[in-house]
């Protein structure tokens, strides 16, 4: 079956140091990996995802995020954080073995404090 | 903003009664998802639609139903609403392709029940 782990429930960083959110997937086929991102009262925006290809995947907003298939991990990151990033991050799997379901994890708040 | 959008954007009901929630997708997406989201949790798929049809599903029950129609919009209709039911209800489309389309989510519907 397919799951998606994101270990912290909150990550709090200081502007201009680099984040990192951790997620950890789980799926019986290759995964599409997703990540996505809520503010206050908003649906979710879409950062990046991998498919295939290249493990680091570069999105929106200057994010990125390393896809680690020995780990099953795929972690996202930015080299200098922003205020303006604090918001609630989740990361999505689908099978590609031809499955329609997305599982989202938990979710982490990510706080960036000035 | 991702040209996805909900209505109503906020929904009071009380235990038993009936709720319809709507969604209008990008134009050209053929492929519809919705999504629950209680309060401190991830999204939990409901199910999707394809070309009008329902084309997977999660673990909701029957009274959890919707529908697709041909001018991109749909509708998720819940039945005998129970308070667990109390959650932001979120709709994504896409174009689907194999699995690894992106799906762009409305802001979703906040619905309460009492």
């Amino acid at each position: 079956a397919q799951s998606v782990a994101q270990p912290e429930d909150q990550v709090n960083v200081a502007e201009g140091n680099p984040l990192t959110v951790k997620c950890t997937y789980s799926v019986s086929g290759n995964p599409y990996l997703f990540w996505y991102v809520q503010y206050p009262n908003r649906g979710l925006q879409f950062l990046l995802k991998y498919i295939t290809g290249d493990n680091l995947v570069k999105g929106s907003y200057g994010f990125e995020a390393e896809f680690n298939k020995s780990q099953t991990s795929f972690h996202l990151k930015k080299p200098s954080a922003l205020v303006s990033d604090s918001a609630l991050y989740f990361c999505a799997v689908r099978d590609s073995t031809g499955g329609f379901k997305t599982i989202f994890g938990a979710g982490t708040r990510l706080f960036v404090k000035a | 903003e991702t040209g996805v959008t909900q209505s109503p954007t906020h929904l009071i009901k009380t235990r038993g009664q009936q709720v319809t929630l709507r969604c209008s997708s990008q134009s050209g997406h053929n492929t519809v998802s919705w999504y629950q989201q209680a309060l401190g949790q991830g999204p939990q798929f409901i199910f999707q639609y394809y070309r009008e049809e329902e084309n997977g599903r999660g673990n909701f029950p029957p009274r959890f139903s919707g529908l697709q129609f041909p001018n991109y919009s749909s509708e998720l209709n819940v039945n005998a609403l129970e308070l667990d039911d109390s959650a932001l209800y979120l709709c994504a489309s896409s174009l689907f392709l194999q699995g690894e389309e992106t799906q762009y989510f409305g802001p979703g519907t906040r619905l309460l029940v009492l």
